[in-house]
């Protein structure tokens, strides 16, 4: 059973820049899993931040972007701001129609 | 502008059904795919099933054979019929659209909370 990992949580300063990582119990992550990412804050549904990658979704500001860094999937924010507060979810593309997601990272700004 | 409502939600002892309702609008559902995912209370999302545009469906392990994704085109709504509940079940279940990449999900719903408990 493949499982995706993420960091439970991380902490930046506001204006700090923060990168989380998404990757698996058993190999590495690369441009075939198509990772994407999320964006969730407490009681609403999720808000698509990066696809295929490092692909910003409509209306996503420039301060985030998406990599892959070594075996990772890589998700960085640059200047963080108070509202960035959320959860981060990434989901892989295990191919036959399969896709898992991590665990998630609740990210805190102070 | 692209909207997703999931109804059907409620309160479902063990063994038992339920159909979940996702009615979408600004788009044609029939020429997407669209899945099914969900987050039990304080956890992460799960994955749950997709139904692709030429009516192929695919589910998670943790689902097969008791969960079933279908649409109605006439009426531009996407169903999860849960059979066999149990309480893991338990979760705010969403429908999400498929994004630009085809492996990504971009619009999703707000959400409807099943509760799966004696």
């Amino acid at each position: 059973q493949t499982v995706v990992t993420q960091e439970p949580s991380f902490s930046v300063s506001p204006g700090g820049t923060v990168t989380l990582t998404c990757g698996l119990s058993s190999g590495s992550v690369s441009t075939t899993f198509y990772p994407s990412w999320y964006q969730q804050t407490p009681g609403r549904a999720p808000r698509a931040l990066i696809y295929n990658t490092s692909t910003r979704s409509s209306g996503v500001p420039d301060r985030f972007s998406g990599s892959i860094l070594g075996n990772k999937a890589a998700l960085t924010i640059t200047g963080a701001q108070a509202d960035d507060e959320s959860d981060y979810h990434c989901v892989l593309y295990m191919g036959s129609g399969i896709w898992v997601f991590g665990g998630g990272t609740k990210l805190t700004v102070l | 502008e692209v909207q997703l409502v999931e109804s059907g939600g409620g309160l479902v002892q063990p063994g038992g059904s339920l159909r979940l309702s996702c009615a979408a609008s600004g788009f044609t559902l029939s020429t997407n795919y669209m899945n099914w995912v969900r987050q039990a209370p304080g956890k992460g999302l799960e994955w749950v099933s997709i139904i692709y545009s030429d009516s192929s469906t695919n589910y998670a392990d943790s689902v097969k054979g008791r969960f079933t994704i279908s649409r109605d085109n006439s009426k531009n709504t996407l169903y999860l019929q849960m059979n066999s509940l149990r309480p893991e079940d338990t979760a705010v279940y969403y429908c999400a659209r498929r994004g630009y990449s085809g492996y990504d999900f971009d619009y999703w719903g707000q959400g409807t909370l099943v509760t799966v408990s004696s």
